[in-house]
């Protein structure tokens, strides 16, 4: 089946710092990625949609020079949190898509728990 | 705007009971409905997807339903196991990108 990664599984950063998280499709070529964040108890937040060699689509209230997101191949894209600080802390998820669009089946990868001190 | 909830937030039952997981949504115009299960501090693991023009997909122990005109989804888990136990999130995907709802903290007990 279709398998999404996502590295790294788990970083701690100092405030002001920035963080690069990879999300890879390892058995399909990923048309279109997804950026969602997830805090504590609550559901599962689009932040950005991203189809290769194109900018990203940024989801209302999400900062676009804050999160940066590159799709630079299709089978990675890669969300940068710049200049990060301790509200940033929470539990980054990405899914690919082999189509291009946002009604199709999304694969998830495992996440990435973000904790900025 | 799509909105998507998902009711009890945290259910406990003893094991082998069968259970019924609700979820609801606001805009009937949708393309697909899936349930998801996340264990904590981990991803997403879909469960089923049910197209706008089925009715239920089964898979195993699980069953879910779709009444989109109502805008209800029910998952049904029959005879549940402790390893049962985990997060479920329900999602819709229309005309505005996947919309999840909070989930329901299941708890299966020995």
């Amino acid at each position: 089946g279709a398998v999404v990664s996502q590295h790294p599984s788990r970083v701690i950063c100092k405030s002001g710092t920035s963080v690069k998280i990879e999300c890879r499709s390892l058995d399909f070529q990923a048309t279109t990625m997804f950026w969602y964040r997830q805090f504590p108890k609550q559901s599962l937040m689009l932040m950005a949609t991203s189809n290769e060699g194109s900018k990203a689509t940024y989801e209302q209230g999400v900062e676009k020079d804050k999160f940066l997101i590159n799709h630079a191949s299709l089978t990675l894209s890669t969300l940068t949190v710049t200049s990060a600080h301790p509200e940033d802390s929470s539990f980054y998820i990405c899914s690919a898509s082999d189509q291009g669009s946002s009604t199709d089946t999304q694969y998830f990868g495992p996440g990435t728990r973000l904790t900025v001190l | 705007k799509q909105e998507v909830t998902q009711i009890p937030a945290a259910l406990s039952v003893p094991e082998g009971e069968n259970l019924v997981l609700n979820c609801s949504f606001t805009d009937s115009a949708i393309y697909n409905l899936q349930w998801f299960r996340q264990d904590p501090g981990k991803g997403l693991t879909s469960l089923l997807l049910i197209q706008s023009s089925q009715r239920e997909q089964t898979s195993g122990r699980l069953n879910a339903s779709l009444d989109k005109s109502s805008g209800r989804s029910t998952l049904y888990i029959a005879a549940s196991q402790p390893g049962d136990s985990a997060t479920y999130l329900c999602a819709v995907s229309g005309n505005t990108p996947l919309v999840f709802g909070k989930g329901t903290r299941l708890s299966v007990i020995a």
